[in-house]
């Protein structure tokens, strides 16, 4: 079975600095990993994604995660977090094309001016 | 990518009662999924609609409470039946393109069942 973690419930950061959301996963073979994030009041918005190559990964809004797969992990960063950045965040795993998403249980961002 | 719009944004519902979800894309998609979101939790799939033939349901969720039609490749409905405050959550519809390899989502219905 896959499953991910998320170990923060909530993050906060000043605006300008640099922000981590965290995320570990366990899957068999090679995973497909996602962020998405959810504003308020609204559905989710595909942030990136990791397939292969590259373990560095680079997304919408100035978002990137790095894979690393001896720690099996997929952390969001930002280099300079903006208030408007505040929202939940959500990792997701798959174990190959076509399978089902399991999503972590999501991670509060929020970023004070 | 892919515009999804789904109706009713939100409804407030009575016990017993059921109400019926639609979600629309703007193209044809492969797969087209349902998703619940209960209040303060993370996204669990409730099933996978199949076009012309019967959802595929996940562990917990059952036809007769949770009924999905996909008549053609860029609608599909979910009801939720004989309602109860339990069932109070937001309902996702994602979908994705075949070899796109990542899901797109619906803006979600929000339901409130007293």
């Amino acid at each position: 079975a896959q499953s991910v973690a998320q170990p923060e419930d909530q993050v906060n950061v000043a605006e300008g600095n640099p922000l981590t959301v965290k995320c570990t996963y366990s899957v068999s073979g090679n995973p497909y990993l996602f962020w998405y994030v959810q504003y308020p009041n609204r559905g989710l918005q595909f942030l990136l994604k990791y397939i292969t190559g590259d373990n560095l990964v680079k997304g919408s809004y100035g978002f990137e995660a790095e894979f690393n797969k001896s720690q099996t992990s997929f952390h969001l960063k930002k280099p300079s977090a903006l208030v408007s950045d505040s929202a939940l965040y959500f990792c997701a795993v798959r174990a190959n094309l076509g399978s089902t998403l399991t999503f972590g249980k999501g991670t509060m961002l929020l970023v004070s001016p | 990518s892919a515009v999804i719009s789904q109706k009713p944004s939100r409804d407030i519902c009575q016990r017993g009662t059921s109400l019926t979800i639609q979600c629309q894309v703007d193209s044809q998609v492969t797969m087209m999924f349902w998703y619940r979101q209960q209040p303060g939790q993370s996204l669990t799939l409730i099933a996978t609609a199949n076009q012309g033939s019967e959802a595929t349901y996940e562990s917990g969720f059952v036809i007769d409470k949770f009924p999905i039609s996909r008549p053609n490749l860029t609608f599909s409905t979910l009801t939720v039946s004989n309602m109860s405050p339990e069932d109070s959550s937001i309902y996702l519809c994602s979908v994705e393109k075949i070899a796109a390899n990542e899901q797109f989502f619906g803006p979600g219905t929000r339901l409130t069942v007293l």
